[in-house]
C-alpha cells in the first residue's frame, strides 16, 4: 500500500478556503486517492475520490497533478462544523476480497476552524 | 444517517463479562468490516467479510469473535476482554468493486460506532 504523508494539524477561520495536501510518492498505477472526514466519536465519512486531474462535488474539490505523487483536498469557505480529522487514503480499491478495507487511514489531519 | 446502524452506542463491561456488538446495514452491500479505533491511534482493521465469508482476520486476539449470519448483519462477540481493549469499535460496509473502471466513487460507509470501556 502506498504510504501517505499529511500535516498533523491545520487551523483556519470561518469563511476561508482550506487546502490540505497529501504526499504519496510511491503511488501505483492502479491506485485511487480517497479522502474521508471524521468527527469525534463517529465513523469516518467519505468526502471525495479521484484518480487524476480534478474532481469536484458538492462538498470539496480534489486536485491531483499529472505525476499523482500528491493530492490536495480543497474545502471552500469552511465553517465551524468542518472541524474534524481528514484522512488521505491511497490504494487499489478494485478487486476481490474487499480491498476497500485494506486502505490505511493513518493519523489524518486535524483541522480546527475558528470563529 | 449512513445506512449502517450499530448497537449499543456505549458499553461498559468487566473483564469477565461476555457481550456482543451488533451492526446492520441497509444498503445492499456485499462487504462488511470491523475496525478498532483507540485514543490517538489510527483506525485498525480487524475483520473483513465478503458475501458472508471472512476474508481477513488482521491478527486479532481470539477474545474477539466475529459472526456474519447474512450480508446485512455483523456481530462482534466479546469475552474476557482487557482494559486495553477499551476503544471505539466501528462497523463499515461497502459494495466491493470488482471491475476496474467502475471503481470511481466506491466508498466505505461507517456506522457511528460503539464506545467500549473495559473495567
Amino acid at each position: 500500500l502506498a504510504k501517505t504523508t499529511q500535516p498533523i494539524s491545520m487551523d483556519s477561520y470561518e469563511g476561508q478556503e482550506v487546502n490540505i495536501t497529501c504526499s504519496h510518492n510511491n503511488i501505483a498505477t492502479n491506485d485511487y486517492i480517497t479522502w474521508y472526514q471524521q468527527f469525534p466519536s463517529q465513523g469516518p465519512r467519505f468526502i471525495i475520490q479521484g484518480y487524476k486531474t480534478k474532481v469536484t462535488n458538492e462538498v470539496a474539490s480534489l486536485f491531483i497533478p499529472a505525476d499523482r505523487k500528491s493530492s490536495t483536498l480543497s474545502l471552500p469557505r469552511v465553517s465551524l462544523s468542518d472541524t474534524a480529522v481528514y484522512y488521505c487514503l491511497v490504494g487499489d480499491i478494485v478487486g476481490r476480497g474487499s480491498t476497500l478495507g485494506r486502505l490505511y487511514f493513518g493519523r489524518g489531519t486535524q483541522l480546527t476552524v475558528w470563529p | 444517517e449512513t445506512g449502517v446502524t450499530q448497537t449499543p452506542r456505549h458499553l461498559v463491561m468487566g473483564m469477565t463479562n461476555k457481550k456482543s456488538l451488533k451492526c446492520e446495514q441497509h444498503l445492499g452491500h456485499n462487504a462488511m468490516y470491523w475496525y478498532k479505533q483507540s485514543a490517538k491511534k489510527p483506525l485498525e482493521l480487524m475483520f473483513v467479510y465478503n458475501f458472508k465469508e471472512q476474508t481477513e482476520n488482521n491478527s486479532v486476539p481470539s477474545r474477539f469473535s466475529p459472526e456474519c449470519p447474512n450480508s446485512s448483519h455483523l456481530f462482534l462477540h466479546l469475552h474476557t476482554l482487557q482494559p486495553e481493549d477499551s476503544a471505539l469499535y466501528l462497523c463499515a460496509s461497502s459494495q466491493d468493486p470488482q471491475i476496474r473502471g467502475q471503481a470511481a466513487g466506491e466508498k466505505l460507509f461507517f456506522g457511528s460506532g460503539t464506545q467500549l470501556s473495559v473495567l
